[in-house]
């Protein structure tokens, strides 16, 4: 299996713009997740889905943050309007039945490189 | 909600020697917690778990071992070598949900 694909790999944006993230998970692992990464605050849980279903959007940080999984292969993280404090890698990440349930744990795309300027 | 402590923020030892990373959480009623050990630039892998009702394991010069009772658990390097090099962080998933909270992670140096 590819792993967890994240595309695009970097982005630098001008500061208004609106950036789409996209993910495709492991195939099978039906729990994705969004994190953010910065030095200040470390790796944040944005929001995870179970079986395509929002279960947990308390990560996310405003209103401009917004998130969707059309279907069991797709997920996109948007941002709009960007602010230079975005700045960040994104993570996306899946398991199969979710943690809780079995322990199984969650494998990392290689991350979004997200700069706001 | 899961809140999780991690210490030391940096570590460096010579090679060779053993590295120990700790870490506390919050909720008693957690029971999975794994150590990811990211490279520069790359994403963040697993390399060991535990669950609750383990209280130690190993795999080659790594080992985990976990007090449930003082709620934290803790990574053990041996032999520690420059390719250890990284920033290794803790996590615990939050009860009765599938939020996997990091704890803030160890940059681990390994000298030669």
């Amino acid at each position: 299996d590819a792993g967890v694909i994240q595309s695009p790999r970097h982005e630098v944006t001008e500061m208004g713009q609106e950036v789409t993230l996209r993910c495709k998970p492991i195939s099978g692992h039906n729990s994705l997740f969004w994190y953010r990464q910065t030095m200040m605050r470390g790796l944040e849980l944005l929001i995870y889905f179970n079986n395509n279903v929002p279960i947990d959007d308390s990560g996310m940080p405003e209103d401009r943050f917004s998130a969707k999984m059309p279907n069991a292969s797709f997920s996109t993280l948007k941002i709009q309007p960007s602010e230079p404090r975005d700045s960040a890698v994104y993570f996306c990440a899946s398991s199969f039945l979710g943690v809780a349930a079995s322990g199984n744990t969650i494998y990392f795309g290689e991350g979004s490189w997200l700069t706001v300027v | 909600g899961e809140n999780v402590e991690q210490h030391p923020s940096t570590l460096s030892v010579q090679e060779g020697d053993s590295a120990v990373i700790k870490c506390t959480y919050s909720d008693s009623a957690s029971n999975y917690f794994p150590w990811y050990k990211q490279e520069l630039g790359k994403r963040p892998q697993l390399i060991i778990d535990i669950r609750s009702n383990v209280g130690e394991k190993k795999d080659q010069r790594i080992a985990v071992t976990l007090n449930k009772t003082a709620k934290h658990f803790s990574l053990h390097i041996t032999e520690t070598q420059p390719e250890d090099s990284a920033v290794y962080f803790c996590a615990a998933i939050a009860y009765n949900t599938d939020k996997l909270i990091f704890g803030t992670g160890t940059r681990l140096q390994v000298f030669p």
